[in-house]
């Protein structure tokens, strides 16, 4: 069964620590791996996206990984800031249809001055 | 990227009513999706808006329940029917310029509150 699964549920941290959001996935075949913010009452946005070849990728102060032989990924947050509190979603494509997208549950993120 | 503007943006209803909820985006697109958001929950496909055909449609989810139209590139709208309070969501359009895996675009959601 293709699923998404994300840890921890929630985090609190203090503004300007370091965080890491894991994300594990049993999609097969993969296909790309993102990851969204979503603010309380917006719609999600993409972070970053990552294809098989990929296991780094950069978007200012985010940072995500993916090993495609352990199918995980993981986000990390450096130096955190007050605007980082948001929901961050795992979202792999692949599956048995080419165009199946499957959503992690997400990681509820707040940061406390 | 691309500019999705939804409306309403929330509404309160009374059960058994309909609220068709309007995703309208500034440019042409290829696909046009509906997602629900169930309080604390992750994101769940409803359908995929086809331009100028039936809607395609998750297992679980009906067109006489979640009926939609797509009557062109740029604009699409889902319609809560006979709304029980079970049905209260948010309710969130999605957009991508080629195809379902490319980098999807949200909209800002629509709460639906049922009583």
């Amino acid at each position: 069964k293709n699923q998404v699964e994300q840890s921890p549920q929630s985090l609190i941290i203090l503004e300007g620590k370091n965080c890491t959001l894991q994300c594990n996935y049993t999609v097969s075949p993969f296909s790309n791996l993102r990851w969204y913010k979503q603010d309380t009452g917006r719609g999600p946005v993409s972070l970053t996206i990552m294809t098989f070849s990929e296991n780094t990728k950069s978007n200012g102060r985010y940072t995500a990984t993916l090993d495609a032989d352990t199918k995980q990924s993981s986000l990390h947050i450096t130096a955190s800031q007050l605007s980082d509190s948001a929901s961050y979603i795992c979202v792999v494509s692949g599956g048995s249809s080419a165009s199946k997208i499957i959503f992690g549950s997400g990681t509820r993120l707040s940061i406390r001055p | 990227s691309a500019v999705i503007s939804q409306k309403p943006s929330r509404d309160i209803c009374q059960r058994g009513t309909s609220l068709t909820i309007q995703c309208q985006v500034d440019s042409q697109v290829t696909m046009m999706f509906w997602y629900r958001q169930q309080p604390g929950q992750s994101l769940t496909l409803i359908a995929t808006a086809n331009q100028g055909s039936e809607a395609t449609y998750e297992s679980g989810f009906v067109i006489d329940k979640f009926p939609i139209s797509r009557p062109n590139l740029t604009f699409s709208t889902l319609t809560v029917s006979n709304m029980s309070p079970e049905d209260s969501s948010i309710y969130l359009c999605s957009v991508a310029r080629g195809v379902e895996t490319d980098t999807q675009y949200f909209g800002p959601g629509t709460r639906l509150t049922v009583l």
